[in-house]
């Protein structure tokens, strides 16, 4: 079975430049979360999905970072513009979920981004 | 507020020494309280879920117990290896949409 992928493994950009990441979750898989991992810390969930709606966006920065996830399979994740407090690990990750359980997530490689 | 404490950042064994890692939380109900493992440059991989009506749940080396009183997990590995060294992140499963919330990690090294 195909694990989650994510591209770009990595990505260096400049403050005030924009930049997107991809993830293909595991086939089959209805959610799809995207989370931010800062250096030292665990990774924090920025937005859950389930099929192609939005479940949790809350602790998702709307003035600068959006996410869709078209027809319920592959999803983006957008900053615009970038701050230097944004260079972390993006991680996707998607689960089968039905509403009111807990499954275990699995995770891809994840993006680092270097905002200089 | 609301707060996930693991242990020390940093925990050092002698192999085949059991390691026993501490996640502590205030102010959440949990569901659900998960354990993953994260090698350097991956994502977390996940290794055990227990419930809130389960105290305690095994899965060869691995052993978590879950103490809704105490608001506490306990994540055991026994007979522990060097392969074993990693960060291990416990995360709590709460809200309507049973969203993950992670602590920080602990890191172990397993000595030769």
């Amino acid at each position: 079975e195909a694990g989650v992928a994510q591209s770009p493994r990595y990505k260096i950009i400049e403050k005030r430049q924009s930049v997107a990441f991809w993830c293909n979750p595991i086939s089959g898989h209805a959610t799809l979360y995207w989370y931010q991992q800062i250096l030292g810390q665990g990774p924090k969930l920025l937005i859950q999905f389930q099929n192609n709606g939005v479940v949790d966006d809350s602790q998702l920065p709307k003035d600068r970072f959006s996410a869709e996830r078209l027809k319920g399979v592959d999803s983006t994740l957008k900053i615009q513009p970038a701050k230097l407090e944004d260079s972390a690990v993006y991680l996707c990750a998607s689960s089968l979920t039905t509403v009111g359980d807990s499954y275990e997530q699995y995770f891809g490689p994840g993006t680092r981004l270097t905002v200089t | 507020s609301q707060k996930i404490e693991q242990n020390s950042e940093a925990l050092n064994i002698q192999e085949g020494k059991t390691a026993t890692l501490t996640c502590n939380y205030t102010n959440y109900s949990p569901a659900y309280l998960q354990w993953y493992r994260q090698d350097p440059g991956r994502g977390p991989v996940f290794l055990l879920l227990i419930r809130e009506n389960e105290k305690e749940k095994r899965k060869e080396r691995l052993k978590v117990t879950f103490d809704t009183t105490l608001k506490q997990s306990l994540f055991h590995i026994t007979a522990s290896q060097p392969a074993d060294s990693a960060t291990y992140l416990c995360a709590i499963s709460s809200g309507s949409a049973r969203q993950l919330t992670f602590g920080s990690g602990t890191q172990l090294t397993v000595l030769p």
